[in-house]
């Protein structure tokens, strides 16, 4: 079954810090990848999108992820972490023709130390 | 602004009773769809509908029901057939794009809790 998985489960990094989130997904064809977070209590926001083209894509807040296809990865990345930046990240995945719904990874919690 | 509001933010129920949680999207958004989130477990599809008075099931729909009247509202009924319905309940809406990836917009969520 196509699955995405998001291995840590939580994440402690210093304020200043760089932050990688790590996604993998299940082998398909046409994967359009997504990245979202979530603030406690809130519903979810979109930070970037992979559909084709750069395999590194910019999203909003500072947020990078790059797509590699050949470790079916696509990990989200951060230079400078801020305290705003605490929050639960989401990675998500569809195949083309699978009527566009999203599979979502358990996601990853962050914490930011001062 | 658009948007989806979800109504109500929170809601207590007793065992045995049917609630039903509101959604309501102005984005003119063909497609709408219920997540449950439980700590842990990520997101995971209840129903959804890609045009109105046409719904499919997700993969956890037993214990609910869904409707979509009207375009702009998709409501989700949690009935006492639901064995566990205390959760986070998001609903989102989309485009759809024929053979590729939908991008889901989320309302703020409903929490639900089974007394």
């Amino acid at each position: 079954a196509q699955s995405v998985t998001q291995p840590d489960i939580h994440i402690t990094v210093s304020e200043g810090a760089s932050l990688e989130l790590r996604c993998n997904y299940s082998y398909g064809a046409t994967p359009y990848l997504f990245w979202y977070v979530q603030s406690p209590g809130q519903g979810l926001q979109l930070l970037l999108k992979y559909f084709s083209g750069d395999t590194l894509v910019q999203g909003i807040k500072g947020f990078e992820a790059e797509f590699k296809r050949s470790q079916s990865s696509f990990n989200l990345r951060k230079p400078s972490v801020h305290w705003s930046d605490a929050a639960e990240y989401f990675c998500a995945v569809c195949y083309g023709g699978s009527q566009g719904n999203l599979i979502f990874g358990k996601g990853t919690k962050l914490s930011v130390k001062p | 602004d658009g948007g989806i509001t979800q109504s109500p933010k929170y809601l207590f129920r007793k065992e045995g009773q049917n609630v039903t949680l509101s959604c309501e999207q102005n984005l003119n958004h063909d497609a709408m769809y219920w997540y449950r989130q439980d700590p842990g477990q990520g997101l995971r599809l209840i129903y959804y509908s890609q045009i109105v008075n046409d719904f499919q099931k997700g993969d956890i729909a037993e214990g609910y029901s869904v409707s979509r009247e009207k375009k702009e509202s998709f409501p989700l009924t949690v009935t006492s057939a639901q064995k566990n319905p205390t959760a986070f309940y998001l609903c989102a809406s989309s485009r759809q794009r024929p053979g590729g990836a939908n991008v889901l917009t989320f309302g703020a969520g409903s929490r639900l809790t089974v007394l």
